[in-house]
């Protein structure tokens, strides 16, 4: 069975980083694209961007370019979304999720970041 | 950019409800629809507009008709009272719809 289970809540300054961990099972990792999505309290969900786990290929959401990184480990089957220069419209619950053909098939469970001075 | 219609959706257990996404560009038939329950993460309904995710209850349909797409629930039940986004998965960057909320009458 498929499962992307993500790292736990954290709290953070503003400027302050942040990495958000994906483990993946139940599929051939580099098989299937990771997409990254957030939703900010009360919120619309935000599509951030994309990953490649056979290749490491990104693609990011504009209004994200130069803040986001996101990148993957094959051995551990671990996506990773590190958001830097955190502002408190930043607060949010951060998703992966593995895509199949463009949409969103399985998703994480969520991490809430908070970012607060 | 995806348009949702309503914002909000009045609705009662067994009634038949239709949610709404316009496209603002051709899309094709790369629309998805998700259901996300409070405090849940988003799950997957619709993918290529009208197709069934794996294990969807059947009172679930989606359709396309040109740049606008349509999600029908034919009975609503207890767990689908919810909020429902549309995707677009045509182009770079993806977008979702802003969303449609649907409640109890």
């Amino acid at each position: 069975q498929v499962h992307l289970v993500q790292s736990g809540a954290e709290v953070k300054k503003p400027g302050a980083s942040v990495r958000v961990s994906c483990k993946t099972s139940g599929y051939p990792f580099t098989t299937y694209n990771i997409a990254w999505v957030r939703q900010a309290p009360g919120q619309g969900l935000e599509w951030m961007g994309w990953m490649s786990p056979y290749n490491g290929n990104t693609i990011y959401a504009e209004e994200y370019q130069g803040r986001v990184t996101m990148t993957r480990d094959t051995s551990t089957t671990t996506a990773y979304m590190e958001l830097t220069s955190l502002r408190s419209d930043d607060t949010a619950v951060y998703y992966c999720a593995r895509e199949g053909g463009g949409w969103l098939e399985t998703w994480g469970q969520g991490t809430l970041i908070i970012v607060s001075s | 950019l995806m348009t949702q219609s309503p914002a909000t959706l009045s609705a009662s257990p067994g009634e038949r409800v239709t949610l709404s996404c316009r496209a603002d560009q051709i899309v094709g038939t790369n629309v998805a629809w998700y259901r996300q329950r409070p405090g849940q993460a988003p799950t997957l309904l619709i993918f290529g507009a009208s197709n069934r995710a794996t294990g969807l209850p059947g009172r679930f349909s989606g359709s396309a008709s040109g740049r606008d797409f349509t999600l029908t629930i034919s009975s609503l039940q207890s767990e689908d009272f919810a909020l429902y986004y549309c995707q677009q998965y045509n182009t770079w960057p993806r977008t979702f719809g802003q969303g449609t909320k649907v409640d109890i009458k």
